[in-house]
């Protein structure tokens, strides 16, 4: 069981479009649409941005959105904000009851 | 809306066993909706989940970690456990508790440092 892959970082001006990437295996996120996203700020706990590779839990902006090709997941954050800046992390089912996440994104917004 | 809380020792020694508690309000640990895991973070690295429980006793843990991770529940106190044998450095991280509803971790609790070390 290894970590997905995503980008170490992003960065992106405000108002700006930016996709973090995360890509598995045909193991889990390929065969699985049961990939989250979550939002870490500096000290505090991870939060739920997206389930189920595309769905958004009540309260979450509209702005961030998810997909999913293939081996590999995306989260899209349209209209960036300042207080968007944080760590992303992805996570994926992968069989048998066990779960992977990725290594981490940090999302700087310029 | 649930609420997660963990306790434990900050600091352990190597070769020892990690014990953390979660405790859970806001709702029933015995739900049928929810399993019940512990997911880490050592210091400026990602998250690593460590194990789920399910409130009859089923559980499922990390390949990497599973010879020492025994993950247990109480229900009548509404709280569920960590253990973690024969620590080493490489153990010390932040420690999470989550609820894990269907296919996603939803709820969190704000984590606690445990630090192994003479």
């Amino acid at each position: 069981q290894s970590a997905l892959t995503q980008p170490a970082s992003v960065s992106g001006s405000p108002g700006q479009s930016i996709t973090i990437s995360c890509i598995g295996t045909s193991s889990d996120v390929g065969s699985y649409n049961l990939v989250s996203w979550y939002q870490q700020h500096p000290g505090k706990a991870p939060k739920l941005m997206i389930y189920e590779g595309t769905k958004r839990p009540s309260g979450v902006s509209n702005r961030f959105s998810g997909s999913k090709s293939g081996n590999t997941a995306s989260l899209t954050i349209s209209g960036l904000q300042a207080e968007d800046e944080a760590d992303y992390y992805c996570c994926s089912s992968a069989g048998s009851g066990t779960w992977v996440f990725g290594g981490g994104t940090k999302l700087t917004v310029l | 809306q649930l609420q997660l809380q963990e306790s434990g020792p900050g600091l352990v020694k190597p070769s020892e066993t990690l014990s953390l508690t979660c405790t859970v309000s806001g709702g029933s640990i015995s739900s049928a909706r929810y399993y019940w895991g512990f997911i880490r973070q050592p210091p400026g690295k990602g998250l690593e989940w460590i194990g789920n429980m399910y409130y009859s006793g089923y559980t499922h843990h990390n390949p990497s970690l599973k010879s020492r991770v025994t993950i247990s529940v109480e229900t009548s106190k509404n709280q569920f456990s960590l253990k973690l044998s024969s620590v080493t450095a490489a153990d010390t991280a932040v420690y999470y508790c989550a609820s894990l509803r269907d296919h996603y971790f939803d709820y969190w609790g704000q984590g606690i440092l445990v630090t192994v070390s003479s």
